[in-house]
C-alpha cells in the first residue's frame, strides 16, 4: 500500500544546531513534495515545495532535498531557534488524473534554548 | 499572503445535532477547497474536494450524507456534520487552492460531540 513515513518520535535539539527531519515514501511517483509547519491546534502553514526533477531547494534557513531513487526527502533547519519548535509535515502530490495530496503524520521538533 | 479563515474555531455540541463549519478565502478566490480531518498525532486525512458550483467529490469511506459540503461562492465553502456522534469529534481543517501546487490552510475547527 502507499505510505508516507515520518519519524513519530520527537526530535530534540539545542538552539543553534541544524535540525534534520526525514520523509520516506513507498509506491508513489510524486510530481512534487511539500513541507508544512503545524503548531498545536492550528492549520498547516506552507514552507517549501520541491519538484521531482529538483534535487535541492532553499529558503532562508530552510533546505529541502528530494531523492526520488531513495524515495526520501530531508528537511533541514539551520541555526535553529526555539521559535522553530513545531510539528513539520511532509506532503506528496501525485497525479491520478487530477493532483492529490497525501500527508505524513509529521515529526515534532523541540528546540531548546 | 493568502489568508483562509474558519468559523467557528471550536464547537461543542450534543450527540444527534448538526454543526456547520465555514471556510472562507479572505483575499483571493478559490475554485477548489479541500476539507480534512485530523485526529491527535495523526496525519491530515482528506475528506472531500469542494469545487465552486458543483458537487463535492468525497474520498472513499467518507459518508456524503453525513458530511454535507456546499461551495456556493468562490470564497466560501461550508461543511455540515449532520447527526453528530462522539466519534465525529476531531479537528477539521479546510484549505483553498490557488494553483495545482499550492494550498492555503485555515486555522482549523475543533469539534467535540458530547
Amino acid at each position: 500500500s502507499q505510505k508516507i513515513e515520518q519519524n513519530s518520535e520527537a526530535l530534540n535539539i539545542q538552539e543553534g544546531k541544524t535540525a534534520t527531519l526525514t520523509c520516506n515514501y513507498t509506491n508513489y511517483s510524486p510530481a512534487y513534495l511539500q513541507w508544512y509547519r503545524q503548531d498545536p491546534g492550528r492549520g498547516p502553514v506552507f514552507l517549501l515545495l520541491i519538484r521531482e526533477n529538483e534535487k535541492e531547494k532553499r529558503k532562508e534557513r530552510l533546505k529541502v532535498t528530494f531523492d526520488t531513487t531513495l524515495k526520501q526527502s530531508l528537511f533541514h533547519i539551520t541555526a535553529s531557534q526555539p521559535a522553530d519548535s513545531a510539528t513539520y509535515l511532509c506532503a506528496l502530490d501525485y497525479n491520478t488524473g487530477g493532483f492529490k495530496t497525501i500527508f505524513g503524520a509529521g515529526t515534532r521538533l523541540f528546540v531548546k534554548a | 499572503g493568502a489568508v483562509v479563515s474558519q468559523h467557528p474555531s471550536r464547537v461543542i455540541c450534543k450527540s444527534g445535532t448538526s454543526v456547520k463549519i465555514e471556510c472562507r478565502s479572505l483575499d483571493f478566490q478559490a475554485t477548489t477547497m479541500f476539507w480534512y480531518r485530523q485526529f491527535p498525532k495523526q496525519s491530515l486525512m482528506l475528506m472531500a474536494t469542494s469545487n465552486e458550483g458543483s458537487k463535492a467529490t468525497y474520498e472513499q469511506g467518507v459518508e456524503k450524507d453525513k458530511f454535507l459540503i456546499n461551495h456556493a461562492s468562490l470564497t466560501l465553502s461550508t461543511l455540515t456534520v449532520t447527526s453528530a456522534h462522539p466519534e465525529d469529534s476531531s479537528f477539521y481543517i479546510c484549505s483553498a487552492q490557488t494553483s495545482p501546487q499550492t494550498q492555503y490552510f485555515g486555522p482549523g475547527t475543533r469539534l467535540l460531540v458530547l
